[in-house]
C-alpha cells in the first residue's frame, strides 16, 4: 500500500525567505509523485510531479522538488517566498495512476 | 484550466435526504474521480470510473454511489445523507496515459444538518 507523510500541518516563513515542505512517501514499488497546491475556495493546482527520469522536478510558480529514493522523500522547496505563495500543499504519491494517496497537507503563511 | 464543473458548488441538506453530485467534462477524459477533503485527512478517494458504465470503489466508498452514462458526467449520491458526509467533494479527470495528470474541479461544499 502506499502513503505520504507531510510533517508539519503549518509552516510559516517571511517574504523572501527559503520555503521547504516536506514529504516521505511509502510505496513497495517505484512511484509517481506530485505536489500539488490550494488556494482558498479553489480546487487543487498541480505544481509539479515526477514520474520517471531526472529526480530533480522544476514545476510552475518557482517551485521545485527532488525524489530522493533512499530517503523516500520528495521535499518541496522554493529559494525565496511570496505572499503569494500563501496556500495550502498536499504531496501526493501513486503507483497505478489510479489512484492517488494524499497526505494531510501543509498550510504554508508567508510573514510580510 | 481542465475544463471540469461541478454542481451545486454549495448545498445544505438535512440527515436521511438524498443528494446527488455532478462532475460534468468538457476534455473527454476517460478516467474520472470523486474526492473528499476534511480537515487532518487530506484528499480521500471515494469512487473512480475508467469509462461509461465502468466504475470501482475508492478508500471511502461506504454510504455513497456512482453513476457514469456518459463520458462527460459523473454522478456521486449520497442514498441517505449523514453528518458525517458534511465535507467539500472534489471531482477530478485524468487522461489516457498512468502518468498523466489528475485535474480537479472547483468542488462542492456539502453540509448535512
Amino acid at each position: 500500500a502506499q502513503s505520504v507523510t507531510q510533517l508539519g500541518s503549518h509552516v510559516s516563513v517571511s517574504e523572501g525567505a527559503l520555503v521547504l515542505l516536506r514529504c516521505n512517501y511509502s510505496s513497495s514499488v517505484p512511484p509517481y509523485l506530485f505536489w500539488y497546491v490550494q488556494y482558498p475556495n479553489q480546487g487543487l493546482q498541480l505544481l509539479l510531479k515526477y514520474t520517471t527520469g531526472a529526480t530533480l522536478v522544476k514545476g510552475i510558480n518557482g517551485f521545485e522538488a527532488e525524489f530522493k529514493k533512499s530517503e523516500t522523500s520528495f521535499h518541496l522547496t522554493k529559494p525565496s517566498a511570496h505572499m503569494s505563495d500563501a496556500a495550502e500543499y498536499f504531496c501526493a504519491v501513486s503507483v497505478s495512476g489510479d489512484n492517488l494517496f494524499f497526505g494531510t497537507g501543509t498550510r504554508l503563511t508567508v510573514i510580510p | 484550466d481542465a475544463g471540469i464543473t461541478q454542481s451545486p458548488r454549495h448545498k445544505v441538506t438535512e440527515t436521511g435526504t438524498p443528494v446527488t453530485l455532478r462532475c460534468h467534462q468538457t476534455e473527454n477524459h476517460r478516467y474520472m474521480y470523486w474526492y473528499r477533503q476534511d480537515p487532518g485527512h487530506g484528499l480521500r478517494l471515494i469512487h473512480y470510473s475508467y469509462g461509461v458504465k465502468d466504475t470501482d470503489k475508492g478508500e471511502v466508498s461506504d454510504g455513497y454511489s456512482v453513476s457514469r452514462s456518459k463520458t462527460e458526467d459523473f454522478l456521486l449520491t449520497l442514498e441517505s445523507a449523514t453528518s458525517s458526509q458534511t465535507s467539500v467533494y472534489f471531482c477530478a479527470i485524468r487522461g489516457q496515459g498512468v502518468t498523466d495528470t489528475q485535474y480537479f474541479g472547483p468542488g462542492t461544499r456539502l453540509t448535512v444538518l
